[in-house]
This record gives C-alpha cells, structure tokens and sequence, in this order.
C-alpha cells in the first residue's frame, strides 16, 4: 500500500540549515513534493522531484532523493523565522491522479 | 483568478444538517482534486475531476459524501447528515491536467460540526 511517513516536530536556531525528512513506501512514485503550510493559510507548492533525480536545488532548497531506501528530504539552507510553517512530503503514485501525502513535519525556528 | 478560492472559509453547523463546500479552480485548469485534512494529521484524498467527471471516487469516505463539478469549473462538495467525525478543512486544488501533475491548492473550508 502507499505511506508516507514524516517526524512531527523540527526546532533549529535562526540560520542554521534544516533537513526535513520523508520516508515513502511506493517504489512506483513518479514525482515527490514538498509543501509549506502557514497557520490560517493552504498548501503552497515548495518544489519537486521526478524519480529519475537523485538532486534538486532551488535557492535555499536543495531535495535529496534516495530511490534505493525510498527516502526524500528537504534542506533549508540559513533558515529564516519566515519558514516557521508546517512542511508535508507527498507522493504521486505511478498510475494515481492522487497524491499521498505525510502528516507533516512541524518546523520551528528560534532565535 | 489568480489563484483556487475556496468558500466559506469557515462553516459551523449541527449534527445531522447538510453543508455544501464550494471551490472555484484557477482558470484554465482542467483537473480538480478534493482532500480532507483532519487535525494535526495530513490530507487525504478524496476525490478529483477531469473535465466535469469524477473517474476516482473511492477515496470518498462514505455514501454521504458527493461532489459534482460544471462547466469544468466551479466544484461543490456536499456532506449529508454531516457527523462529529466529518470536522475537518477541506481543502481543493488545481491542476492544469491530470498529466501536468502540479496541483495548486485553496485555503481550504474549516468545518466544524457540533
């Protein structure tokens, strides 16, 4: 069956680097997601990664995809207060008009 | 419009009352997808539109549950009988196809059934 897990909680300090990750169960995953959502706010598209990738870079964001243990994480470079949200990792199944997503991983950013 | 609107942003009602949850896409897009997400978990699929038809209906929770959409563009989803359990935010996205796999989401519909 398809399964997306997430840790629930990340704290780090104002500029240091975050590393959100994801785990997913289903091999046949065509392209994997990372969203934001703010408090009050919907799900705003962070960025992708087909499954041919193992590497995708986009200013402070760099996703790395690891095919063999079906693992994908999402690293923030110098993190900002601004990026205090909750982040979900989702998955599109090969064959599905759906997306899979995890319960999100909270991210807090402190002084 | 610039972006998937989503209405009301929020709906109170009591057991056993019907709701309707309206979602206006972006312009343009064809695909139409809806979720449920509960509190403090991720969101589950429920159901999405290609054109004005429903091919995956399965993630729909239960026989109250029905969405229809028209002029492949505005979508309602309607909860009959609504129960405590159906308290959640619905949220609707867009995309251009079903094969351009970018789905642009709304803010969502908080309902809250007493």
């Amino acid at each position: 069956g398809e399964d997306v897990e997430q840790s629930l909680f990340l704290s780090v300090r104002e500029g240091d680097s975050s590393v959100i990750n994801c785990t997913y169960t289903d091999s046949s995953s065509t392209y994997l997601y990372w969203y934001k959502q703010e408090p009050g706010a919907g799900l705003q598209l962070l960025t992708y990664i087909f499954s041919n990738m193992d590497m995708k870079q986009d200013q402070r964001l760099t996703v790395l995809l690891n095919k063999k243990d079906k693992h994908l994480s999402l690293r923030i470079a110098d993190t900002q207060t601004g990026d205090s949200a909750i982040y979900f990792c989702a998955e599109r199944a090969g064959g599905y008009n759906k997306l899979i997503f995890g319960a999100g991983t909270r991210l807090a950013v402190h002084p | 419009g610039a972006g998937v609107s989503q209405s009301p942003s929020n709906k109170v009602t009591e057991k056993g009352k019907d709701v309707e949850l309206r979602c206006d896409p972006i312009s343009g897009h064809t695909a139409l997808y809806w979720y449920r997400q509960r509190l403090g978990q991720g969101l589950e699929f429920l159901i999405y539109f290609q054109g004005n038809s429903a091919p995956d209906k399965s993630g729909l929770p239960s026989d109250r549950f029905s969405a229809e959409r028209t002029g492949e563009s505005v979508s309602t989803l309607t909860i009959q009988r609504t129960q405590q359990e159906d308290s959640a935010v619905y949220l609707c996205a867009s995309s251009l196809s079903i094969t351009t796999d970018t789905q642009y989401f709304g803010p969502g519909t908080r309902l809250t059934v007493l």
